[in-house]
């Protein structure tokens, strides 16, 4: 199976910053990466499929980059409501495989 | 717009058989493959298997011998069995739409919708 690695595993911010999540895919999946957002409680959001494609719905201030094994996530000014975990998903080879998650905290 | 409700036991007796269903509204199971995938507390996210409208089926090879996946159409629905649960099942349950799309490096899937997720407890 693939493994992903994210780093950091958890990140302290403040609203209004510029917050970067990195995922290391264990091969190359060119771009076969997804992001999901998961709030406590809740089922993951997709916000990012394909690397950088934004999700319908999904505010402008996130977006993704990278391909091959090296693939990041930015949210370009925190808000409130973006505090929560994010996880990196390979949909390169089956089993599809996640990362651990990011999990986003206020300072 | 699609929207995903799912149900079943929450708690289980060690080797007991986990049972859910996923009922799917707002859209038509025909066309897409249709997944489970599981998070045990404070764990990561593990993909369980998947199932199109014909009863075809992918399964995670570390549950493939434990996992069966069914889908009834006149219903809308599809389910999972997991036979001979442990406390290591013990895990919130989700039930989630497989989007396919040919894009310009080839054909990329991902998970949308999901369902509300159904916390499923093995102990006894």
């Amino acid at each position: 199976d693939i493994q992903m690695t994210q780093s950091p595993s958890s990140l302290s911010a403040s609203v209004g910053d510029r917050v970067t999540i990195t995922c290391r895919a264990s091969q190359s999946i060119s771009n076969y990466l997804n992001w999901y957002q998961q709030k406590p409680g809740k089922a993951p959001n997709l916000l990012i499929y394909a690397a950088s494609s934004l999700q319908s719905g999904v505010p402008s201030r996130f977006s993704g980059r990278g391909s091959g094994t090296d693939f990041t996530l930015t949210i370009s000014s925190l808000q409130p409501e973006d505090f929560a975990t994010y996880y990196c998903q390979q949909s390169y080879i089956t089993p599809p495989t996640f990362g651990r998650g990011t999990k986003l905290e206020f300072k | 717009q699609v929207q995903l409700q799912q149900w079943g036991a929450g708690l289980l007796k060690p080797s007991e058989t986990l049972s859910l269903t996923c009922a799917v509204y707002g859209g038509s199971l025909s066309g897409y493959y249709w997944t489970w995938i599981r998070q045990a507390p404070g764990k990561g996210l593990e993909w369980i298997g998947e199932i199109n409208q014909s009863g075809g089926t992918n399964y995670n090879a570390s549950l493939k011998s434990r996992v069966t996946m069914s889908v009834d159409m006149s219903k809308s629905q599809f389910s999972l069995r997991l036979s001979s649960v442990t406390a290591a099942d013990t895990a919130v349950y989700y039930c989630a739409r497989v989007v396919s799309v040919l894009l310009y490096f080839g054909e990329d899937n991902w998970f949308d919708p999901w369902g509300q997720g159904t916390l499923v407890t093995v102990s006894s």
